[in-house]
């Protein structure tokens, strides 16, 4: 069964501070894996997408990694801000079109 | 990247009654996609809408209790009818925005039945 897993589930940290986000997938055939931030009430926006080929991607202070091999992926958020605060969902594409979504995992980042 | 309009952000209705979301794209896509998410869950696809055609329904869902319209290429509605509590969720709108830009997502309905 297609399964994205998500860890942890939800995480404090301090203002300031870094943090790591995980997400294992079980999806196949793989077409590209895909991070969202979803303000609460909002909805998701993208923050990058990794594609089978790419090891690493930027986006400000969000770094996402992809391991095609393990079928794992993080997303590095470097000196956190309060407006971090959020949900972060790992999407995985199975084919081009089916998108197979992670629970997601809650961060608050506190003063 | 397209920009929705998703209405309305919220609404607390009686169980039995039902709820018309509507979503209005500023530009043309082929397909647009329903989405719920019910409170600490992921999202799960209710159904993909077609301009022209009858709405593809996901496993578990259906068309009586979930009825959707396609009109145009820019604009679709989702109803929840015969409302229950369990009905009770967040419920989105996406398109898609090409392989490099990923989907769109409208802001969401929170949906409370009571």
């Amino acid at each position: 069964k297609n399964q994205v897993e998500q860890s942890p589930q939800s995480l404090i940290i301090l203002e300031g501070k870094n943090c790591t986000l995980q997400c294992n997938y079980t999806v196949s055939p793989f077409s590209n894996l895909r991070w969202y931030k979803q303000d609460t009430g909002r909805g998701p926006v993208s923050l990058t997408i990794m594609t089978f080929s790419e090891n690493t991607k930027s986006n400000r202070r969000y770094t996402a990694t992809l391991d095609a091999d393990t079928k794992q992926s993080s997303l590095h958020i470097t000196a956190s801000q309060l407006s971090d605060s959020a949900s972060y969902i790992c999407v995985v594409s199975e084919g081009f079109q089916k998108l197979v979504f992670g629970t997601g995992t809650r961060l608050l980042v506190s003063p | 990247s397209a920009v929705i309009s998703q209405k309305p952000s919220r609404d607390i209705c009686q169980r039995g009654t039902s709820l018309t979301i509507q979503c209005q794209v500023d530009s043309q896509v082929t397909m647009m996609f329903w989405y719920r998410q019910q409170p600490g869950q992921s999202l799960t696809l209710i159904a993909t809408a077609n301009q022209g055609s009858e709405a593809t329904y996901e496993s578990g869902f259906v068309i009586d209790k979930f009825p959707i319209s396609r009109p145009n290429l820019t604009f679709s509605t989702l109803t929840v009818s015969n409302m229950s509590p369990e009905d009770s969720s967040i419920y989105l709108c996406s398109v898609p925005q090409g392989v490099d830009y990923g989907y769109t997502f409208g802001s969401g309905t929170r949906l409370t039945v009571v």
